[in-house]
């Protein structure tokens, strides 16, 4: 039973487009994250999500947006799509104090833009 | 502003030696700091971590080791195997709540039969 699960795993759509990536938790971890990794392959935290609460808001821009449902979903919207968004998106999850440990990621969604 | 460096993208190493991986922080608020392996097409999965307050953390054949003078640590694999051909991220957060992880940009380490 995967602990991080993330679809799709990969997702290739047009400019301009509208897309969401799902994530789903079965560690009852009360924060949950969204990063990406460009093409320099450099890991980059985008969000945070802790009770449903934005945590954490990176310089990110406003067509991305997390929406989460409950505790064990976060799902990542985004609008007008660009060639410069075109990365691997990883969904991770920790408990709320996670300290050194507890940080667990799902397996990444690639997506193309083109 | 990269607050975690790993300065060697890839490092080769003899199956059976030992792999040395290193990593340079510049925040002081780093509280935690956590070793990840990734294989191509997968998530990273979680290696190795240290706390500020330790100076040395052992599991297995992976031990980091914490120079919090220096904002240095290092991730030692003794001996290696053709299995730890992988990237290797450092990470550090400061661990207090939702604070999430900063990583460095990895270092590809292959192992040579």
């Amino acid at each position: 039973d995967t602990a991080v699960s993330q679809t799709p795993k990969y997702l290739v759509t047009q400019m301009g487009n509208d897309k969401s990536i799902k994530c789903e938790q079965n560690l009852g971890h009360d924060t949950m994250y969204w990063y990406k990794q460009d093409s320099k392959k450099f890991l980059k935290i985008m969000f945070s999500y802790n009770n449903k609460e934005l945590i954490i808001n990176e310089t990110v821009p406003n067509r991305f947006s997390p929406k989460s449902p409950d505790k064990a979903h976060l799902n990542l919207h985004i609008n007008s799509l660009e060639l410069g968004d075109s990365a691997v998106y990883f969904c991770a999850s920790s408990p709320a104090r996670a300290g050194g440990y507890g940080y667990t990621f799902g397996s990444g969604t690639r997506l193309t833009v083109v | 502003d990269q607050q975690v460096k790993q300065n060697s993208p890839s490092l080769s190493v003899q199956e059976g030696r030992i792999s040395i991986l290193n990593c340079d922080y510049t925040n002081s608020m780093f509280d935690y700091f956590l070793w990840y392996k990734k294989y191509p097409a997968e998530g990273p999965t979680f290696l190795i971590s240290i706390s500020s307050i330790k100076d040395k953390n052992e599991d297995g054949r992976f031990t980091v080791f914490l120079n919090k003078s220096a904002k240095h640590l290092s991730l030692h694999i003794v001996p290696s195997q053709p299995g730890d051909s992988a990237v290797y991220f450092c990470a550090a957060t400061p661990g207090g709540g939702a604070d999430g992880l900063t990583f460095g940009k990895g270092t590809h380490l292959i192992i040579q039969p």
